[in-house]
């Protein structure tokens, strides 16, 4: 199975813009591998914030985007809050019904 | 309300079996299809399975292809996970996801059940 790489921590500044990452041990990420994204507090199940690479769920604050960027499917949170402190994870579909998560990227807001 | 329940994890030693459920309201149970994704503790989230809006067509991951089986009851708009010769590694919230065809996001959760594989 192919392994699907983030970031394992980042950290972005009140008010900042941060960019995290997803891509694919061998090969690119495009859209055909329809990425999504999610975000998870402690002890919480996952909030879907992206899908499609670029559609924002229902409810999903404007300061989070997705795009491709190089070879990597991308979340971009512009303007990031305190309560943006999170973990974000991303998934690829492989086609005909399996997706591989990302090992997930634990965001500090400070 | 839309929702998804899980239920049905516990404390089970290695080898031995579980099933897990996860209850669907709120929805055309029937337009999704569903899947179980889990948490080890401490970890991040390891997709399991996959079953179609039909029931016809499931999917496993690697790690658990011949121990789990996936299935949907349309009548009771549930979804269960067996789980089978479970071993440690198998230790993890078990959450429930349903996502629509040709969209492939998991577009709404379960709040998770915890599955404990320990002598």
């Amino acid at each position: 199975q192919p392994v699907v790489t983030q970031e394992p921590s980042f950290s972005v500044s009140p008010g900042g813009t941060v960019t995290l990452t997803c891509g694919l041990s061998s090969g690119s990420v495009s859209t055909s591998y329809y990425p999504s994204w999610y975000q998870q507090t402690p002890g919480q199940a996952p909030r879907t914030l992206i899908y499609s690479t670029n559609t924002p769920s229902s409810g999903v604050p404007d300061r989070f985007s997705g795009s491709i960027l190089g070879d990597k499917a991308a979340l971009t949170i512009t303007g990031a809050q305190a309560d943006d402190e999170s973990d974000y994870y991303c998934v690829l579909y492989m086609g005909n019904g399996i997706w591989v998560f990302g090992g997930g990227t634990k965001l500090t807001v400070l | 309300q839309v929702q998804l329940v899980e239920s049905g994890g516990g404390l089970v030693e290695p080898g031995g079996s579980l099933r897990l459920s996860c209850a669907a309201s709120g929805f055309t149970f029937s337009d999704y299809y569903l899947n179980w994704i889990r948490q080890a503790p401490g970890k991040g989230l390891e997709w399991v399975s996959y079953i179609s809006s039909s029931g016809r067509g499931v999917r496993y991951a690697d790690s658990v292809k011949g121990r789990f089986t996936i299935s949907r009851d349309s009548a009771n708009n549930s979804l269960s996970l067996q789980m089978n010769s479970l071993r440690a590694e198998d230790t993890a919230v078990y959450f429930c996801a349903r996502g629509k065809d040709a969209v492939y996001v998991f577009d709404m959760w379960g709040q998770g059940t915890m599955v404990t594989v320990s002598s």
